[in-house]
């Protein structure tokens, strides 16, 4: 069966500081990679996707990137992180057929 | 555009009762999938039901049930004997290319 993890589960950081996310799949290959950020008590906001190793689409342009390095890994990075920047982060992964999508656990990520 | 309507921000229903969460989609698509994910408090996603447009008959998963009027772009979820555990944030969505639309969301309350 297929799993996805995230880490870390939370992570407190100073204004200015990097930052990376770490996403993992495990049981499938070439799966669709999304990351999702969510306010609290809000909807989900669509960060970015990918639908194969080094490919990605950014739907919201800010100061965070993302990076797939392997098949079943998705990284979400900042250089500098903004306080505007915490939240709540979610990956998920798609077999890409149906348009399901599976959510880790997520990040929660507050900036001081 | 693809969208998704949630009209009931919140909602509260008494346990072992029934309760049904309105959604409505926009889309010019002619084939699609829609959803309801849950969001308990530990803010996972998690998939509650999917059904696919081609398909007349309602999906069914235990005790949630959807009811799906392709021509009125309806695509509601009726719990039925609601327990405590189904306290949560529910998201409709649909479909698009490789991506979801989310609804914004309908926080339901279960009353003991």
């Amino acid at each position: 069966s297929q799993t996805i993890h995230q880490w870390p589960a939370t992570l407190v950081q100073p204004v200015g500081s990097p930052l990376s996310l770490e996403c993992t799949v495990e049981g499938t290959s070439n799966p669709n990679l999304y990351w999702y950020r969510q306010a609290a008590g809000r909807g989900l906001q669509l960060l970015f996707y990918s639908v194969g190793i080094g490919q990605i689409s950014s739907e919201v342009p800010q100061n965070l990137s993302a990076s797939r390095p392997q098949d079943r890994q998705f990284i979400l990075s900042s250089k500098k992180l903004l306080l505007s920047d915490s939240g709540f982060y979610l990956c998920a992964w798609s077999p890409g057929i149906t348009g399901t999508q599976y959510f880790g656990p997520g990040t929660r990520l507050l900036v001081l | 555009a693809q969208t998704v309507t949630q009209s009931q921000p919140e909602m509260s229903v008494q346990e072992a009762e029934t309760v049904t969460l309105s959604c409505t989609y926009d889309t010019s698509e002619s084939d699609y999938y829609l959803f309801w994910y849950k969001q308990p408090p530990s803010r996972q996603m998690i998939l509650v039901i999917r059904q696919e447009a081609y398909k007349q008959q309602n999906a069914t998963e235990n005790r949630f049930s959807v009811n799906f009027q392709k021509a009125a772009k309806s695509f509601s979820l009726k719990i039925s004997d609601s327990q405590l555990g189904d306290a949560a944030m529910y998201f409709c969505a649909a479909n698009r290319d490789d991506k979801i639309i989310f609804g914004k969301g309908t926080r339901l309350h279960i009353l003991p």
